[in-house]
């Protein structure tokens, strides 16, 4: 098992660049999630999804969107990047049944917006 | 909807001094609860999580949580810190079906 893999490990970007931060996992999960990270301020949910298909929006959706057309893939688009978008972002994936409850993160994806 | 609070943004601790890093946590429905480590430039790493039974929890590497209802608090402790310690800790608070929230963090430093 490779767990949560993401790419790219680093990237920066222009002003109104677009990318999408690739995520996936081989546990047959069927919960994932992206997170941000910045200084002092912890985590924060940005899209999750509940299985192939289903997205929603967490706590900080504005500037990006996903996709989760298979249960491996749940990739982050950012449309316009913007400097306000520098941060560390983390994909993670969920195994929860009855009182069983595991979530695995990524190692991070460091993005710079110049 | 759930929130978390750590009281503490930097905690600096002596080598082999115990250490105390507070969480509490806000939840209209039952909760599972967890603590996960970052060490610098890493990913998160999960040090232990309550879900239910004993409200004594524990890790391998020597910290421990105590689930407290009433206080609605999820307490980190280690009686005797090294310096490979020295990371951030975040509490995250979820229930069934719900995504993790997370805490801001707490900085350890231990120093030699």
């Amino acid at each position: 098992n490779a767990g949560v893999t993401q790419t790219p490990k680093f990237r920066i970007l222009k002003i109104g660049q677009s990318m999408t931060l690739q995520c996936t996992q081989d546990m047959n999960h069927n919960y994932m999630y992206w997170y941000r990270q910045d200084p002092g301020m912890g985590l924060k949910l940005i899209y999750y999804s509940v299985g192939a298909g289903i997205t929603d929006k967490g706590e900080v959706p504005n500037g990006y969107n996903v996709s989760r057309s298979t249960t491996e893939d749940f990739p982050l688009r950012l449309e316009l990047a913007a400097p306000s978008q520098t941060s560390v972002y983390f994909c993670a994936s969920r195994y929860q049944t009855g009182v069983q409850e595991t979530q695995y993160f990524g190692p991070g994806t460091r993005l710079l917006v110049l | 909807a759930q929130s978390v609070t750590q009281l503490d943004s930097q905690v600096p601790v002596f080598e082999e001094a115990p250490v105390e890093l507070r969480c509490n946590y806000s939840s209209s429905v039952s909760v599972y609860l967890f603590w996960y480590v970052q060490y610098p430039n890493q990913g998160l790493q999960l040090l232990l999580k309550y879900l239910s039974g004993s409200t004594l929890v524990e890790s391998i590497n020597g910290f421990e949580a105590e689930f407290n209802k009433s206080q609605t608090s999820f307490h980190l402790r280690k009686p005797s810190v090294h310096i490979s310690d020295t990371a951030e800790y975040f509490c995250a608070v979820s229930g069934v079906n719900t995504p993790l929230v997370f805490g801001k963090g707490t900085r350890l430093s231990v120093i030699a």
